[in-house]
Parts: C-alpha cells; structure tokens; sequence
C-alpha cells in the first residue's frame, strides 16, 4: 500500500527564519508528488513535481523532487505570519487515479 | 466563484441516524473524490468517481458508506447507521483526468463536518 510520510510534524520558526519541510514515499508506479497547503479548511495546491532535480519555484515557495531517495522537500525562504498552517504532501501512481497524502506538518510562524 | 462546493457545513447527529452529504465540483472537472480528515493527519481517501462511474472504493470503507455522481456533476455520500467513529471533516475535491506527465491537482471544497453525539 502507498505511504507517505512527512516530518517534522510540527514546526515554530519566527518571522524571516527559512523553513524545509520533508516528504518521503513509498508507492508503486509512482506519476507524481503534489504539495498542498492547509490553512483553516480546504487544502489548497502548491507545486506538482513529477520529474527528479527540477526546483519548482513561487515567490518564496520552492520544491524539489529526488527520486531516487523517494523524496521532495519543501522551503520557504523569509517566513510570514501568513505562512503559518498545515502542509501536505501527496503521491499519486499510474494505476490509479487517486492521491495518497501524508500527516501533514504544521508550521506555526510568530511575529 | 466556481470553485467546489459542499453542504452542509456541519452536520450533528445522534449515533445511529443516517446522513447525506453533497458535493458540486468544478464544472468542467470529470473526477470527483471523497476524503476523510481527523484531527492532526492527512486527508484518507474513500472515493473517487470519472464522470458518473465509481472507480475505485477504498477498502477500509465500510459498507455502511455509499457514494453516488448520477448525473457525472454532483455527488453524495451517504453513510447510514452513524458511528461515534465516523466524525470527522469529509472533504470533496474536483480536477481533470490525468495525463501523461502526471496527475492533475485537486481542488477542494472546504468540507463538511460531521460530529456523532
């Protein structure tokens, strides 16, 4: 069965600290990892990486897919107060069209 | 705004008791999924349907959870005789087919909450 797992669960960081979150996987056929960001109710979609060693960027977001570890990370560089809330990371393979997320890690950044 | 839209917000209900949730995705979306979402995890996948046709259930699912997209545009979830355990957020998200370069990102709605008494 698919798995993704997320660390670290939960992070306090200051305002201007830069943060990396971790993602690693374990899923047959892997297609693609999705981030996604979580504030009070919908998640709602970040970056989707599907091939290894390609930074995708926005603004002070960024991520990277290595393959070979099973693995993405997530930075954000110059945090906000408006950064804060709960990032998810998920998987998706060629046989379904489902996606499998992990536990999310929950960033709370202080003014 | 055209995003997707669940009802109701919040459900509360006595254990036992049946309830029906509906989701309406973005029009021109032709997959609908279902999550579940307690506190502190990720959302866990229960369904998804292409259009009108249920593709794929998952096996934790109970036969006590039912799902329909009739007409390929709206859905429900139906879960009959409530347990203490089913409360929980029940996310609903819309997005294309996938293609050959990967999975296409889901949109979500921002849920209904259900809480058992």
């Amino acid at each position: 069965e698919d798995k993704v797992v997320q660390s670290p669960l939960s992070l306090v960081v200051h305002e201007g600290d830069t943060v990396t979150l971790n993602c690693s996987y374990e899923v047959t056929n892997f297609r693609s990892l999705l981030w996604y960001k979580q504030e009070k109710k919908a998640p709602t979609f970040l970056f989707m990486l599907t091939s290894s060693g390609i930074e995708k960027k926005s603004g002070r977001l960024s991520s990277i897919l290595d393959k070979k570890e099973l693995s993405s990370i997530l930075n954000i560089t110059a945090t906000q107060t408006g950064d804060s809330a709960i990032y998810l990371c998920a998987v998706g393979n060629t046989n379904a069209g489902k996606s499998t997320f992990g536990d999310g890690t929950t960033l709370t950044v202080k003014p | 705004d055209t995003g997707v839209s669940q009802n109701p917000r919040h459900k509360i209900t006595k254990r036992g008791q049946n309830v029906t949730f509906r989701c309406d995705p973005i029009s021109e979306h032709n997959r609908l999924y279902w999550y579940r979402q307690t506190l502190g995890q990720g959302p866990e996948f229960l369904t998804y349907f292409q259009n009108e046709a249920q593709l794929e259930k998952s096996r934790l699912l109970s036969d006590r959870f039912s799902a329909e997209r009739p007409k390929g545009s709206f859905s429900t979830l139906e879960i009959q005789r409530t347990e203490q355990g089913d409360s929980a957020m029940y996310l609903c998200a819309s997005s294309l087919a996938e293609t050959l370069i990967g999975n296409q990102p889901q949109h979500f709605g921002d849920g209904t909450r259900l809480s058992i008494l």
